[in-house]
């Protein structure tokens, strides 16, 4: 399966304040998604982003928190703008190689953020 | 719109006692099914999959049957280590695209 990479892999950030993770692939991907998981829970979508065009948001996301951009098929980056502590979550990145519904998704380790 | 349910954890158990981890869906059509796993520190990993009714997934002794009948995936493990101590979370994937749907997650403990 794809190597994915993601910078940084933890940070520690004032409010008010914005962050910019990138996720990087090894192989070309398919689909490119971005996740929260808030501490203790589940994962929840943020997005799923579209290389050259605009990410499509879940209910309860928008770009002006969360710009997403996907330059090519084995890079994208998610900025956590103007955050607040609340936005302390770990951050992660997930592709899809190939087609087909039942592909599995693969994650990266992850973004530690803790917003003082 | 499609939901994962999963019991409750934590779970403590026993090196070498047999687990059994609940799952049952909500969904239209035909979801594929997942079973991802987290180790303390580190991203999900994705431990097995079924894509259609009755298929079994199986990767590291662990099992799961897709359960149309029922909605059901549950996990299961003959015999736990206590390296298979992690959150376990289930997912699906429906008829709408790739997006997954996560259930909460059950904690793991197997103590020695």
């Amino acid at each position: 399966s794809a190597v994915i990479s993601q910078k940084p892999s933890r940070d520690i950030c004032q409010r008010g304040t914005s962050l910019t993770i990138q996720c990087q692939v090894d192989s070309q991907v398919t689909m490119m998604f971005w996740y929260r998981q808030q501490p203790g829970q589940s994962l929840t979508l943020i997005a799923t982003a579209n290389q050259g065009s605009e990410a499509t948001y879940e209910s309860g996301f928008v770009i002006d928190k969360f710009p997403i951009s996907r330059p090519n098929l084995t890079f994208s980056t998610l900025t956590v703008s103007n955050m607040s502590p609340e936005d302390s979550s770990i951050y992660l990145c997930s592709v899809v190689s190939g087609g087909g519904r039942d592909q599995p998704q693969h994650f990266g380790d992850g973004t530690r953020l803790s917003i003082l | 719109g499609n939901s994962v349910t999963q019991m409750e954890g934590p779970v403590t158990l026993s090196e070498e006692a047999f687990l059994t981890i609940n799952c049952t869906y909500t969904a239209t059509g035909y979801p594929s099914l997942f079973w991802y796993v987290q180790y303390p520190g580190e991203g999900l990993q994705l431990l097995l999959k079924a894509t259609k009714a009755d298929d079994k997934g199986s990767n590291k002794g662990f099992e799961a049957t897709y359960r149309k009948e029922t909605t059901s995936f549950h996990l299961e493990k003959g015999s736990v280590q206590v390296s298979d101590s992690a959150v376990y979370f289930c997912a699906l994937s429906g008829n709408s695209g790739y997006a997954l749907n996560f259930g909460k997650g059950t904690s793991l403990l197997v103590t020695p």
